[in-house]
């Protein structure tokens, strides 16, 4: 079984420019989340998608963040513009339902110059 | 909230045997997490605790004291794959079911 999926694997942008993130979570599982890492410290999460819906998004930055998932599968975290403090690990992870044990993607590691 | 804390780094020997502590502060509890995380690489489920007691799972045992807000995990038989981050993550009881990690602890394992 394939696990979570994660594009790109780097990113290297300038500041104040647009990124995007994708995730494809393990077939059937429908609980998404998105995480931020930052080096030398765990995840900490910014949204939890329950199908569709986002039913947990308080500790996203919503002036420069964003996250959509459309029909309930794949999923994309969008920042705009990207400051230099967002440089960091983005994983996406899943789980058949929010009680489930979650599984994580391998990252995103992006960096912003 | 969640205050979650674990050592930083450990170091053991190949063939030893390391523990890693977690104490936890929390609102609500609803089962603790132990994830192993290789550098540039996802984190992996290892272990999950929700009653007290001790879970084994081959060279690999996690314990949990919810009266003392404490889990360690355990790794016997060290190898040098094992020289990875350790994360120790409680999910919460408001209904969300959301986890709240540790820092990690680094486990480096010498020859």
């Amino acid at each position: 079984e394939a696990g979570v999926v994660q594009s790109p694997r780097y990113k290297i942008i300038e500041k104040k420019q647009p990124v995007a993130f994708w995730c494809n979570p393990i077939s059937g599982h429908n609980t998404l989340y998105w995480y931020l890492q930052n080096l030398g410290q765990g995840p900490e999460l910014l949204i939890r998608y329950e199908n569709e819906e986002a039913v947990d998004d308080s500790q996203l930055p919503k002036d420069r963040f964003s996250a959509e998932r459309l029909k309930g599968v794949d999923s994309t975290l969008k920042i705009q513009p990207a400051e230099l403090g967002d440089s960091a690990v983005y994983l996406c992870a899943s789980s058949a339902s929010p009680k489930e044990t979650q599984y994580f993607g391998p990252g995103t590691r992006l960096l912003v110059l | 909230g969640q205050n979650i804390d674990q050592p930083t780094e450990m170091t053991a020997t190949e063939g030893a045997i390391v523990q890693i502590n977690c104490t936890y502060q929390t609102s609500g509890f609803n089962g603790l997490f132990w994830y192993q995380q290789h550098a540039g690489e996802a984190p992996t489920f290892l272990s999950y605790n929700v009653l007290d007691g001790l879970e084994e799972k081959g060279r690999f045992s996690s314990f949990l004291s919810r009266s003392k807000g404490y889990s360690y995990l355990l790794l016997k038989e060290l190898q040098m794959k094992d020289s990875a981050s350790y994360l120790c993550a409680v999910r919460g009881s408001n209904g969300d079911y959301k986890l709240s990690f540790g820092a990690g602890t680094t486990v480096t394992v010498r020859a």
